[in-house]
């Protein structure tokens, strides 16, 4: 139980195009979900929390027209990349809390690698 | 801001060795977790302490989380090549927020 997806695993993008993500909770129900980014050799840093039916919070530093999230529904949220440039290159990972605001578990997807060229 | 650091951020051993990670903090967490995470992937959970004191065993590994709740180790017996990955030690205390510690990067060598 507790599985997470992301889509796409990995991609490819040219600069100045947008690029979108998406995080699903495949048996479980995620009020909450958050999306983080790690460069390599490097440990998670949460961008935003994205709450379902909501809008997203962002992290300090994080801009929030540049990443778009969205949390439509209890299973799915996604992140949208605008206006891509090399140094957004990075690995993108959500994860998702099944229980309500006090459950403290996260799993987390498999992760997307992003490279803009 | 709640800090979490880990030690050591390097580790290289050989296989059969033991070893003990470290997760340190001047914050009082209400649960502490620890992820491992091989590279091209997503971290995967190993354990949840809550209680202060608490001890939990997952095979060859031992997580104990601190008497005030502040610090956690996770230590590995007779550590085999399988174990070798980033390992991730995250507190949660405000609501379903998790801090990240900088992960120990572990290689066990055959």
């Amino acid at each position: 139980g507790a599985v997470v997806s992301q889509h796409p695993s990995w991609v490819i993008c040219k600069s100045g195009t947008s690029v979108k993500i998406e995080c699903r909770s495949l048996d479980f129900q995620a009020t909450t979900m958050f999306w983080y980014r790690q460069f390599p050799k490097q440990s998670l840093m949460l961008m935003a929390t994205s709450n379902e039916g909501s809008k997203a919070t962002y992290e300090q530093g994080v801009e929030k027209d540049k990443f778009l999230i969205n949390h439509a529904s209890l299973t799915l949220s996604t992140l949208t990349v605008t206006s891509a440039h090399p140094e957004d290159s990075s690995f993108y990972i959500c994860s998702a809390t099944p229980g309500g605001p006090d459950s403290y578990e996260q799993y987390f997807g498999p992760g997307t690698r992003l490279t803009v060229t | 801001t709640q800090l979490l650091e880990q030690s050591p951020q390097f580790l290289s051993i050989q296989e059969g060795e033991n070893l003990t990670v470290y997760c340190n903090s001047s914050s009082v967490f209400s649960s502490l977790q620890w992820y491992r995470q091989e590279p091209g992937e997503g971290p995967v959970l190993l354990v949840t302490v809550v209680t202060g004191g608490e001890v939990k065993k997952l095979k060859r590994l031992t997580f104990q989380f601190g008497d005030a709740r502040k610090d956690s180790s996770l230590h590995i017996t007779a550590a085999q090549p399988g174990d070798t990955g980033l390992y991730l030690c995250a507190g949660n205390n405000a609501g379903n927020m998790l801090t990240f510690g900088g992960g120990t990067r572990l290689m066990v060598k055959p």
